[in-house]
C-alpha cells in the first residue's frame, strides 16, 4: 500500500501526558498537512510542510502542539500536557505542490 | 460567518434518486475546490476536484460558480453505497484546505 500511513491508529492517554503521532506521506509528495477533526465537523487545518519547511500554522495550534518534518519525509505531531479538549481524530494528508490532498487513516486520540 | 458552509443534513433519499449538495465559500480569491467523501470513522477520500468548466465522473457532477461563490455536487441514480458524509473543501491560497462541516447522505432501499 503506497498511501499515507499514520501511527498509532488509536491512542488513549491521561490528561497531562505527552503524546506523539507519526505520519508517512505518499513517497513522491513534497507537501504534508495535519488536520484535526471532531465529531460532526469537517477537518480543521493545523499546519503544513513543504519538504522540511513548516509553511503555515493555524492559530488552533497552541504552544502545546509542535510538528516536525526533519528530513522532508515523515512528520511527527506532538501534543504536550494533553487536555480533554484535545480528544479528536488527527488526520495527516499529503500532496504535490498545489494538487489534491490525500488523507491517511488518522490517529484517534482519547484523553481521559 | 464560516469560511465554508454546506447544506445542513441529513439528506434521506430513496435508491435511484438524484440528490444535490451545495457549498458556499467566503474568500473570493480561493483557487481550487474539492469534494471529499467520508464514511463513518474513516478518513476523507477525494471524490472530485471541481473545475471552472464543471466536471463529471460517472453519476457524479461537480460545478463551480465563482460569481456566486458556491460549488455543487450532483449525484444521479443514488446507490445504497453512496451513503456517507460529503465534505466540500476550498483551497484559499494554494496550501491548506478549509472544509465545510459536511452533509450526511443516507440512501434507503
Amino acid at each position: 500500500d503506497t498511501g499515507v500511513s499514520q501511527d498509532p491508529r488509536h491512542k488513549i492517554t491521561k490528561r497531562g501526558q505527552n503524546v506523539t503521532f507519526r505520519c508517512d506521506p505518499i513517497s513522491e509528495h513534497n507537501r504534508l498537512y495535519w488536520y484535526r477533526q471532531t465529531l460532526g465537523q469537517g477537518p480543521e487545518f493545523l499546519t503544513y510542510f513543504q519538504n522540511e519547511a513548516q509553511l503555515e500554522k493555524s492559530r488552533l495550534l497552541s504552544d502545546r502542539f509542535s510538528a516536525e518534518r526533519p528530513k522532508g519525509s515523515f512528520s511527527t505531531l506532538e501534543i504536550q500536557r494533553t487536555e480533554q479538549g484535545d480528544s479528536a481524530m488527527y488526520l495527516c494528508a499529503s500532496s504535490t505542490t498545489g494538487n489534491e490532498q490525500y488523507f491517511g487513516p488518522g490517529t484517534r486520540l482519547t484523553v481521559t | 460567518r464560516k469560511e465554508v458552509e454546506q447544506d445542513p443534513g441529513p439528506f434521506n433519499v430513496p435508491e435511484g434518486a438524484t440528490v444535490a449538495f451545495n457549498c458556499t465559500y467566503s474568500n473570493s480569491a480561493s483557487q481550487s475546490f474539492f469534494w471529499y467523501r467520508q464514511d463513518c470513522r474513516k478518513e476523507p477520500k477525494l471524490l472530485m476536484s471541481v473545475y471552472s468548466s464543471g466536471n463529471e465522473d460517472g453519476r457524479f457532477t461537480a460545478q463551480l460558480n465563482r460569481a456566486s461563490q458556491y460549488i455543487s455536487l450532483l449525484i444521479r441514480d443514488s446507490k445504497l453505497s453512496d451513503s456517507a458524509t460529503y465534505l466540500c473543501a476550498v483551497n484559499p491560497l494554494g496550501g491548506k484546505l478549509i472544509f465545510g462541516q459536511g452533509t450526511e447522505l443516507s440512501v434507503k432501499p
